[in-house]
């Protein structure tokens, strides 16, 4: 199947600063990109969803200032997480849409730990 | 608005037991419904998938039958094997620009 390459797969950081997360699609242009967070023990949560040649467009609750999602290229998509703060500890997912109706792919996930 | 609710985990097993992990659903309209499985250091793979009630998706000895009547798409298998330890993960996508919903995702560990 399609991969998807996501890096870091963990990473800790200081309070106050930023940290950004990388995900590529190694052999496919993805029309649609996803950004998922996972809180302990809870379902991946829908952060934003970012279609070709738009702005992504945030779930309610999802800070867009905090959370910067530069959809860069049709293989390349980044999270940046601003001004980090202990809450924003989680688990971070991108995905990857080929076409519309068509199966996602997934990154490996990032292990984003705040201290 | 949609949910997945699965059961929560660890399940552990041994090896050649039979696996069911429980997955119930809420939702408008006519979901798709999914399984993803997370190996360790890896990224989430489609296992199964049905788009239809009574459809039953199967995959590495794995099945999983679309109950419209009881909104629910439990996950099994006759023999789980050591190298089926992973993270399971439950999904309904409503067709609408394909976002996906998961539920909590249940580990599950297998021992020899």
């Amino acid at each position: 199947g399609a991969v998807v390459s996501q890096h870091p797969s963990r990473v800790i950081c200081k309070s106050g600063t930023s940290v950004k997360i990388e995900c590529r699609s190694l052999d496919f242009q993805a029309t649609t990109m996803f950004w998922y967070r996972q809180f302990p023990k809870q379902s991946l949560m829908l952060m934003a969803t970012s279609n070709e040649g738009s702005k992504a467009t945030y779930e309610q609750g999802v800070e867009k200032d905090k959370f910067l999602i530069n959809h860069a290229s049709l293989t390349l998509s980044t999270l940046t997480v601003t001004s980090a703060h202990p809450e924003d500890s989680s688990f971070y997912i991108c995905s990857f849409l080929q076409g519309k109706n068509t199966e996602a792919f997934f990154g490996q996930g990032t292990r984003l730990t705040v201290v | 608005g949609d949910s997945v609710t699965q059961m929560e985990g660890p399940v552990t097993l041994s090896e050649e037991a039979f696996l069911t992990i429980n997955c119930t659903y809420t939702a408008t309209g006519y979901p798709s419904l999914f399984w993803y499985v997370q190996y360790p250091g890896e990224g989430l793979q489609l296992l199964l998938k049905a788009t239809k009630a009574d459809d039953k998706g199967s995959n590495k000895g794995f099945e999983a039958t679309y109950r419209k009547e009881t909104t629910s798409f439990h996950l099994e298998k006759g023999s789980v094997q050591v190298s089926d330890s992973a993270v399971y993960f439950c999904a309904l996508s409503d067709g609408a620009g394909n976002m996906l919903t998961f539920g909590g995702g249940t580990r599950l560990m297998v021992k020899p």
